[in-house]
């Protein structure tokens, strides 16, 4: 069974522009998680999307939006980036949520 | 507050020898802990998973135990071998208000030849 796959897997953005990241879940896991880390923060979680549906919300600002596809796959979107959006983005899937979690390999934001 | 906190922050060993990395956490009421390990760029991988129930798991040289009274875990790190070298994190979920799961700082390990 094909593991969570996420891209790009590199991306370099300019301040004020937006940026889009895409995850496609293990086949059959209906629950998908994003996860910002930086070295100094370690992982914080962005929101949790099950069947469509935005479950949960991390504490990050409107600028941080994302959905959830009827396949299940999951984009979240960056507007308006700042330097500090600088981390790797990590998306995680699970059969609903409270199961266990399998990371995707993450994409590295560089905003410079 | 619900919260994680992980010791040692850094961890640096010899080959061969043995670690215990710790995790101390307030999260109540509680529905899991798990270990996971990071290699440097890459996801997170899980090691284990454990709930009220169970006080200690193994996978392979890792050994990870549990007492929910004291809300302490440790992950035990046998013969410890070169590509041990990587950050460890502890993860609780429950809570009160709403499922969460929270996140440990991590532990980073290196393991010297």
């Amino acid at each position: 069974k094909a593991g969570v796959t996420q891209t790009p897997r590199y991306l370099i953005k300019t301040r004020g522009q937006q940026v889009t990241l895409s995850c496609s879940p293990i086949s059959g896991h209906r629950s998908v998680s994003w996860y910002q880390q930086t070295p100094g923060q370690g992982l914080q979680f962005l929101f949790e999307y099950f069947s469509e549906t935005q479950r949960n919300k991390g504490n990050f600002p409107g600028r941080f939006s994302g959905r959830q596809f009827s396949n299940s796959r999951s984009e979240m979107n960056v507007s308006t980036l700042e330097l500090g959006d600088s981390a790797l983005y990590l998306c995680a899937s699970s059969l609903a949520g409270r199961s266990e979690q399998y990371f995707g390999p993450g994409t590295r934001l560089t905003v410079t | 507050k619900n919260q994680v906190e992980q010791s040692p922050q850094s961890l640096i060993i010899l080959e061969g020898k043995n670690c215990t990395l710790q995790c101390n956490y307030t999260v109540s009421p509680f529905s899991n802990l798990r270990w996971y390990k990071q290699d440097t760029g890459r996801g997170p991988v899980s090691l284990t998973i454990m709930t009220f129930s169970e006080n200690t798991k193994s996978n392979g040289r890792y050994t990870a135990t549990l007492d929910a009274d004291t809300k302490q875990s440790s992950l035990h790190i046998t013969a410890s071998q070169l590509s041990d070298s990587a950050s460890y994190i502890c993860v609780v979920s429950g809570g009160t208000g709403g499922f969460k799961t929270i996140f440990g700082a991590g532990t980073r390990l290196f393991v010297k030849a």
